[in-house]
């Protein structure tokens, strides 16, 4: 089955760069997607189609996608950025579902 | 605004049946595909299914036979029938809409989701 790999944490001190990848073969073909989840709060969109960000999203949240890699960046991280990130794409094969990284936790202090 | 309000979460024993709904509202709810997603206590975000604004139905293996999907435009409402529950099912069910008609892309607008407990 197709997987999409996130590293399980990130940490950064306030207004660094962080950095949380999202490995899947199939990512040179299909979309990468990306949400934010706060403790006990439903996900937030916060990058679609790689690199576009949805209305209301801060500038310093960003998107890239390279072969088989996709990367959120979030510049000038915040202490209010902390929370779990998961990527979402589809499966590439021709199996029609689409499916989640495992979330990356992201620490700013 | 655009809202969705899951309902129908519940305590329910294995092997039996449960009827989740999501009542949509601020939108023309008949244009645009939606899904369903779950996340276990503790874990990450799960893709269970989706259908397209046409009915077209998706699903996870981890679901399929097991779930049914269906929406009912003139209440503006999606349901998840679920059956043949399993512990593993035990989850908070989050019901999303997709920006188009297709389920093709993210998920956009999600809601605040129902609790499921399968257990004996």
């Amino acid at each position: 089955s197709y997987d999409l790999t996130q590293p399980p944490s990130v940490s950064v001190s306030p207004g660094q760069t962080a950095r949380i990848t999202c490995s899947g073969n199939a990512l040179p073909k299909k979309y990468a997607h990306w949400y934010q989840q706060k403790s006990g709060q439903a996900p937030v969109l916060v990058i679609y189609e790689d690199n576009k960000r949805p209305s209301g999203i801060p500038e310093r949240f960003s998107g890239s996608s390279s072969g088989t890699m996709a990367t959120l960046t979030i510049s000038g991280a915040r202490v209010e950025d902390e929370g779990d990130y998961y990527c979402f794409s589809a499966d590439s094969s021709g199996n029609r579902y689409w499916l989640f990284g495992g979330g990356t936790r992201l620490t700013v202090l | 605004e655009v809202q969705l309000l899951e309902s129908g979460g519940a305590l329910v024993q294995p092997g039996g049946s449960l009827r989740l709904s999501c009542a949509a509202s601020g939108f023309t709810f008949s244009t645009y595909a939606m899904s369903w997603v779950r996340q276990a206590p503790g874990k990450g975000l799960e893709w269970v299914s989706a259908i397209s604004s046409g009915g077209k139905p998706f699903y996870a293996d981890s679901v399929k036979g097991r779930f049914t999907i269906s929406r009912d435009n003139s209440k503006n409402t999606l349901i998840l029938q679920m059956s043949s529950l399993r512990t593993e099912d035990t989850a908070i069910y989050y019901c999303a809409k997709y920006p188009d008609i297709a389920v093709d892309d993210a998920m956009d607008v999600w809601g605040q989701g129902t609790t499921v407990t399968v257990s004996s």
